[in-house]
């Protein structure tokens, strides 16, 4: 069985802060991990995913991950906020096999402050 | 490019009437696809899953059933709809061949039940 946890329900950081999402995941296999986005009655969209490559991953619109299998965590990081980055956040764990898909954390509702 | 297309886009519906949503992929041949629900202020809740035409996997019992009629075609129905049916409803892809089920999200479609 997988899971995913996302510490805080909602994160507020001023305009031009770095902004931190916890993601810390459980898998018993070493699984593929995944950061979206959704934009108030949007879709999700990928931000970037971790397959086992490199550790340090980039995405889109700034953001980055670090996996980090001792510590079982994935965290969302951008050096300096955007308004535009005002959304929610989820983090996903998938284990490859089967077709069952993603196991989804709760997100995480990321307000900016001017 | 693959894209994916939910419709219709928003719908208010009587408790008691049926439900009809309709996905529809175009790009890619035999993805998995993927009904969620998002209730609001709450995460996914993964409701279907399919790997073929004519193949659904049932996440959680509840009044909702789907199909897939075709091989790139997803259908959410309901014969008679509940206030707790209400929701943002999300179809999804995944390319089955790829084995990490990064998956690619539609539009959703905002469901009210009155």
């Amino acid at each position: 069985a997988q899971s995913v946890t996302q510490l805080g329900s909602h994160v507020s950081v001023s305009e031009g802060a770095l902004v931190l999402l916890r993601c810390n995941y459980s898998s018993s296999v070493p699984p593929y991990l995944f950061w979206y986005v959704q934009y108030p009655n949007q879709g999700l969209q990928l931000l970037l995913k971790y397959t086992s490559a490199a550790t340090l991953v980039k995405g889109i619109n700034g953001f980055e991950a670090e996996f980090k299998k001792s510590e079982t965590s994935f965290h969302l990081t951008k050096p300096s906020a955007h308004m535009s980055d005002a959304a929610e956040y989820f983090c996903a764990v998938s284990s490859g096999g089967g077709a069952d898909g993603l196991t989804f954390g709760k997100g995480t509702h990321l307000i900016i402050q001017p | 490019s693959q894209t994916i297309h939910q419709w219709p886009a928003t719908l208010v519906q009587p408790v008691g009437s049926p439900l009809s949503l309709e996905c529809t992929v175009e790009g890619t041949s035999n993805p998995n696809l993927y009904w969620y629900r998002q209730a609001a202020g709450r995460g996914l809740q993964l409701l279907f899953y399919s790997v073929g035409i004519g193949q659904i996997s049932s996440e959680v019992p509840q009044n909702l059933s789907a199909s897939r009629p075709q091989d790139r075609q997803f259908i959410l129905s309901s014969k008679k709809l509940l206030l707790s049916d209400s929701g943002f409803y999300l179809c999804a892809w995944s390319d089955g061949l790829a084995g990490i089920n990064e998956q690619f999200f539609g539009p959703g479609t905002r469901l009210t039940v009155l």
